[in-house]
């Protein structure tokens, strides 16, 4: 099956705990992103990458890295969480970056206490 | 970059088609529209793509006019499980990144 699996589905941290939440996708493709979606603000890009080793920074990158090193992952990086950085997760892919649907997976609620 | 202008919300019964309209007056020559569904909790889901006239697909229709200024996603005959969050996009900015607006929150009634 065709699909966008993140890990983990429910996480809670401290504030300055490393984590990793982890991307996958199995269509190919070579468009990925993550977003954040917060009560009232809407669905915001962190990053995203047109293909392997080209990433590059969306709306609010801050506080996030990201990486590519083999086409199927995306791993979204948090090295210092803070409370604000409390959200629901996505990460998406898509064939190409331009006017091709994206696929989103089930999503990350991270709470950063 | 276009942006889109989209009903805060809709209501509507089971059984009604319903149309959602949204506006992209600077839609560019080369920009397709897509619409998506997003559940509470879960990501969205695309629905519908379309770069002109109209283009059916087995859950929904999208009408395009021909100055493309705006769109119309129709969902025929709804149901309880269509109430969601439904968002429409057009094209990309110059750094490859989607707009996503606040979408239109459709709630079917009994």
């Amino acid at each position: 099956e065709a699909q966008v699996t993140q890990n983990p589905r429910y996480l809670i941290t401290v504030t300055g705990k490393k984590l990793t939440v982890t991307c996958s996708q199995n269509m190919n493709h070579e468009y990925m992103s993550w977003y954040r979606q917060d009560p009232g603000l809407g669905l915001r890009q962190i990053y995203y990458s047109m293909n392997v080793e080209a990433t590059d920074k969306g709306d609010v990158p801050e506080g996030y890295k990201v990486s590519r090193k083999e086409k199927r992952n995306f791993p979204l990086i948090l090295e210092s969480p803070s409370p604000n950085q409390t959200s629901l997760y996505f990460c998406a892919s898509s064939l190409s970056s331009y006017n091709s649907p994206l696929h989103f997976g089930n999503g990350t609620r991270l709470t950063v206490t | 970059l276009a942006k889109t202008t989209q009903p805060i919300s809709m209501d509507s019964y089971e059984g009604q088609e319903v149309n959602i309209t949204c506006s992209h007056n600077n839609i560019a020559t080369n920009d397709y529209i897509t619409w998506y569904q997003q559940f509470p909790s879960q990501g969205p889901r695309f629905i519908i793509q379309g770069y002109k006239t109209k283009v059916t697909n087995e859950v929904a229709s999208l009408f395009i006019p021909a100055d493309r200024k705006s769109s119309t996603l129709s969902l025929p005959r709804v149901s309880l499980s269509d109430t969601a969050v439904y968002y429409c996009l057009v094209g990309e900015d110059s750094n490859y990144q989607l707009i996503w607006g606040a979408g239109t929150k459709l709630i079917i009634k009994p």
